[in-house]
């Protein structure tokens, strides 16, 4: 079965510094994978996708992934951390069903990023 | 206007309620999913719906329904509603026949809150 795991609920850095979220995926087949990004009292938003194209990713505010099959790994990093990069970011993964086309996605636990001036 | 809005963004009820959460959409998606969101545990399916003919249940559908009452409209219910139910919903939308990458992208509303006592 497809799964996601976000290691670390809680992260925290300087500003200025390397954001590093953590995000390992279980997966049969090549899986499409996600970060998503919620700040408060808000809905998620798409920060970037992967979908086979190519292994590292590029997404919005300076944040990028790279897909690694032999760690199964999809993990989301950013140079420098600025402070509205507050925010819970969330790691997914699709979940294709045999025999048919439609999907559905699974999401991690999530990890809240807060930075320090 | 919200892509995706959800009404009420707000909602304080007692044990043994029947409460109703709406989702209406602009962005001519075919799938509408309801998701819900706990501290620690990210965001679980409750059900999904590919199109208005189409519903089906997610990871933790008891003590729920949906109704699909046009394309733009998918509505949650909780019959009767129990304090373990206090939790975020939220409605989420994709395209169905952009091809499988598109179909994952999902469109957020920006959740409801609610409070069962």
């Amino acid at each position: 079965a497809q799964s996601v795991t976000q290691l670390g609920s809680h992260v925290s850095v300087s500003e200025g510094a390397l954001v590093l979220l953590r995000c390992n995926y279980s997966s049969s087949v090549p899986p499409y994978l996600f970060w998503y990004v919620q700040y408060p009292n808000q809905g998620l938003q798409l920060l970037l996708k992967y979908t086979s194209a190519a292994t590292l990713v590029k997404g919005i505010n300076g944040f990028e992934a790279e897909f690694k099959k032999s760690e199964t790994s999809f993990h989301l990093t950013k140079p420098s951390a600025h402070m509205s990069d507050a925010a819970e970011y969330f790691c997914a993964v699709s979940v294709t069903y045999r025999y048919s086309s439609a999907s559905k996605i699974i999401f991690g636990s999530g990890t809240r990023l807060s930075i320090r001036p | 206007d919200a892509d995706v809005t959800q009404t009420p963004r707000n909602r304080i009820t007692k044990t043994g309620k029947r409460i109703m959460l709406e989702c209406s959409q602009t962005k001519g998606h075919d799938r509408m999913y309801w998701y819900r969101q706990d501290p620690g545990l990210g965001l679980r399916l409750i059900y999904y719906s590919f199109d208005v003919k189409d519903i089906n249940k997610g990871e933790i559908s008891d003590g729920y329904s949906v109704s699909r009452q046009a394309q733009a409209k998918f509505s949650l219910s909780l019959e009767s509603a129990i304090p373990n139910q206090t939790a975020l919903y939220f409605c989420a939308t994709s395209v169905g026949t952009a091809g499988i990458s598109g179909a994952n992208v999902l469109t957020f509303g920006a959740g409801s809150r609610l409070t069962v006592l």
